[in-house]
């Protein structure tokens, strides 16, 4: 079956400190891979997407690279912001069809805190 | 063009009591999917329809259970309440123009809080 696992939180930063949070998946087939950002209080908003190997997924100054060789999608960014406080979900839609319609399968999400 | 809306946001009901959420996707959009989210468990995905027809369904006692509209309007509906169903229920659209290719990004609504007493 499907699966994603992200790194252990929570993270804690400071101010314009580099970010990594690592993701790895397990899935048949060659899915979609995602990250959604929640911010307390609110639902999922859609940060970033690749839908094939070597795709770059950027917005916002995050970034992840689909790779199909280690099987991670790994969000990174430069210098975080207070605003970037928050908790990351890693993602995957299976692009088979059939069973997977619809089916988004999350990792367990990551809380990060920055400080000023 | 406004975003998917969940209503009510907040809800206070008792053990053996049923409840009704609402979800109204983008405009266009056809899929609709639901997932619960709790502290323990994380993201969970309950069901998708699409065009009025339930497509996908995840691991759920059958007290869960959905419908769309033919305006894709979609409600889940949870019968006879126990404690562990307090969740944020969130519900997601997509424009699935590609029948069911994983390609398509699914946008959430803000969800609706569940509290079971």
């Amino acid at each position: 079956g499907n699966s994603v696992t992200q790194m252990e939180g929570p993270v804690t930063l400071s101010e314009e400190a580099f970010l990594t949070i690592n993701c790895t998946y397990t899935a048949t087939g060659y899915p979609s891979l995602f990250w959604y950002v929640q911010y307390p209080g609110e639902g999922l908003q859609l940060l970033l997407k690749a839908t094939k190997a070597d795709d770059k997924g950027s917005n916002k100054g995050f970034e992840a690279t689909y790779r199909k060789e280690t099987t991670s999608f790994h969000l990174e960014k430069g210098s975080v912001q207070v605003s970037d406080s928050a908790v990351y979900f890693c993602a995957l839609r299976n692009n088979a069809g059939g069973t997977s319609y619809g089916k988004l399968t999350f990792g367990q999400g990551t809380i990060l805190t920055v400080h000023p | 063009k406004a975003g998917v809306t969940q209503t009510p946001r907040y809800l206070i009901k008792t053990r053996g009591q049923q409840v009704t959420l609402s979800c109204s996707p983008i405009s266009g959009h056809r899929s609709v999917s639901w997932y619960q989210q709790t502290p323990g468990q994380g993201l969970q995905f309950l069901f998708e329809y699409f065009s009025e027809t339930q497509r996908n369904k995840g691991n759920f006692p059958g007290r869960f259970s959905g419908r769309q509209f033919s305006n894709s309007r979609s409600e889940m509906n949870v019968s006879t309440l126990e404690l562990g169903d307090s969740a944020l229920y969130l519900c997601a659209s997509s424009l699935d123009r590609t029948g069911g290719v994983g390609t398509e990004t699914q946008y959430f609504g803000p969800g609706t809080r569940l509290l079971v007493l």
